[in-house]
């Protein structure tokens, strides 16, 4: 069963760092690539930030809205994502999700962790 | 960037009958090599992370029941519930996964 499990959210003051993690099983990791999605409480979701897999050059992409603050990652020999977020503001209050693509060359999130929260108090 | 919009934003419908969910993008997400719009829906419930209906804007993941339906093709689409149940209640979402960043839809509500 492909399961995701994201860790590492918390309540941070504005300006410090975090780092989330993303734990694949279930599958081949290193085959997929991964993306973050955020959802700030009670809004709509937002893409962040995409890393690709090796076969793909692990390219990497994120939104403008945190392009330069959040960096993503992967170690495929541990089966985890990560999402280092520096910088924070309290916009980036948000439940923080995984995603994985349905297929290797199927692009539609067709798996999703719980999400994590992360807390930037203004 | 790709804009999506969605409307309505919210809508009741009764039990039984069809909710109609619209989803406009900015810009084409029909690749024109492989003929696929690159558009997908998705579910959410209260307290849950969503989950994917439909993928290629038509093609339904296969467990989801029959009276979803998704069309469209280029920049238009929508994503029809025909015969609403109670557990059909949720936001739902397009998100165009054609380039990045894989824009998503304001959401849209359906209510009983």
């Amino acid at each position: 069963e492909v399961q995701l499990v994201e860790s590492g959210g918390g309540l941070v003051q504005p300006g410090r760092s975090l780092r989330l993690s993303c734990t694949g099983s279930g599958f081949t990791f290193g085959d997929y690539a991964i993306t973050w999605v955020r959802q700030a409480p009670g809004k709509g979701l937002e893409w962040v930030c995409f890393i690709g897999s090796k076969t793909y050059g692990e390219t990497t992409d994120c939104a403008a809205s945190v392009g330069g603050r959040f960096i993503i990652s992967r170690d495929d020999s541990k089966s985890i994502a990560y999402l280092q977020m520096t910088s924070l503001k309290s916009e980036d209050t948000a439940v923080y999700y995984c995603t994985r693509g349905r297929g290797v060359v199927e692009p539609a999130a067709g798996y999703w962790g719980q999400g994590t929260l992360v807390t930037v108090p203004s | 960037d790709i804009v999506m919009t969605q409307s309505p934003d919210s809508l009741a419908v009764s039990l039984g009958e069809r909710a109609t969910i619209n989803c406009k993008s900015s810009q084409s997400v029909l690749y024109n090599s492989n003929r696929k719009n690159y558009l997908a829906w998705y579910q959410q419930k209260a307290g849950q992370p969503p989950k994917l209906l439909i993928h290629w804007a038509s093609t339904r993941e296969s467990e989801v029941p029959d009276r979803f339906s998704g069309s469209g093709s280029g920049t238009d689409f929508t994503l029809t519930i025909n015969s609403l149940q109670p557990e059909d209640v949720a936001v739902y979402y397009c998100q165009q996964y054609y380039k990045t960043p894989r824009t998503f839809g304001q959401g849209t509500r359906v209510e009983i």
